[in-house]
């Protein structure tokens, strides 16, 4: 079975400052690693996912995430926050490959609040 | 616009109603799901269904049951509401190595 620990469940920041999410997973197989977003009263949408290749991935908003295969952890940054990313942010996990019965694995999420 | 389209979107049951939520894709995907979620609980899996014509059980499939009528179409029955089936409930839709398609959710309140 596939686990996902997001270490905090709310994270309160100002504006135009840096900001570390972080989620530990844990699997006996290969994996593939997903951050979504959930703005308030909207469903969830895909900010960034690592497959394969380069550790480090980017969102188009700004975010990145490094995949770390030794710690386990999948964690998302952003090095300047704006107070449209006040959100909840959930780490999902899944085994790797194509088939059709494999299910993503949420963690908790964590709230970003990002104030003025 | 392509996506994941759930109704209703809002919905109160009273204690020992039933009612099916309606889930359906137009991307043409293999794989459907719902989840539901939860103050503090994430996302959690109810039913899912790899391709048409099959379903199985997720992390909490007490309480509900699914129908794939087509592959456009995946829904979720509560045969007898109870209070603790009070929660918002996301479809999903995904094929081979993308990230999952969320639909927009339905909040559902059972009193």
């Amino acid at each position: 079975a596939q686990s996902v620990t997001q270490l905090d469940s709310q994270v309160p920041v100002f504006e135009e400052a840096p900001v570390e999410l972080r989620c530990n997973y844990s699997s006996s197989v290969s994996v593939y690693l997903f951050w979504y977003v959930q703005y308030p009263n909207q469903g969830l949408q895909l900010l960034l996912k690592y497959l394969s290749g380069s550790t480090l991935v980017e969102s188009i908003n700004g975010f990145e995430a490094e995949f770390n295969k030794s710690q386990t952890s999948f964690h998302l940054r952003k090095p300047s926050v704006h107070i449209s990313d006040t959100a909840e942010y959930f780490c999902a996990v899944r085994t790797a490959g194509g088939g059709s019965n494999y299910k993503l694995t949420f963690g908790k999420g964590t709230l970003l609040t990002v104030n003025p | 616009n392509a996506g994941v389209t759930q109704t209703p979107k809002f919905q109160v049951l009273k204690t020992g109603q039933s009612m099916t939520l309606q889930c359906a894709q137009d991307m043409n995907h293999n794989s459907m799901y719902w989840y539901r979620q939860d103050p503090g609980m994430g996302l959690r899996l109810i039913y899912y269904s790899a391709s048409e014509g099959t379903t199985d059980k997720g992390e909490v499939p007490n309480g509900y049951n699914v129908s794939r009528l087509n592959k456009r179409e995946f829904s979720l029955r509560l045969e007898s509401a109870a209070p603790s089936q009070t929660s918002v409930y996301f479809c999903a839709s995904r094929e081979g190595n993308y990230g999952y398609t969320f639909g927009s959710g339905t909040r559902l309140t059972v009193v």
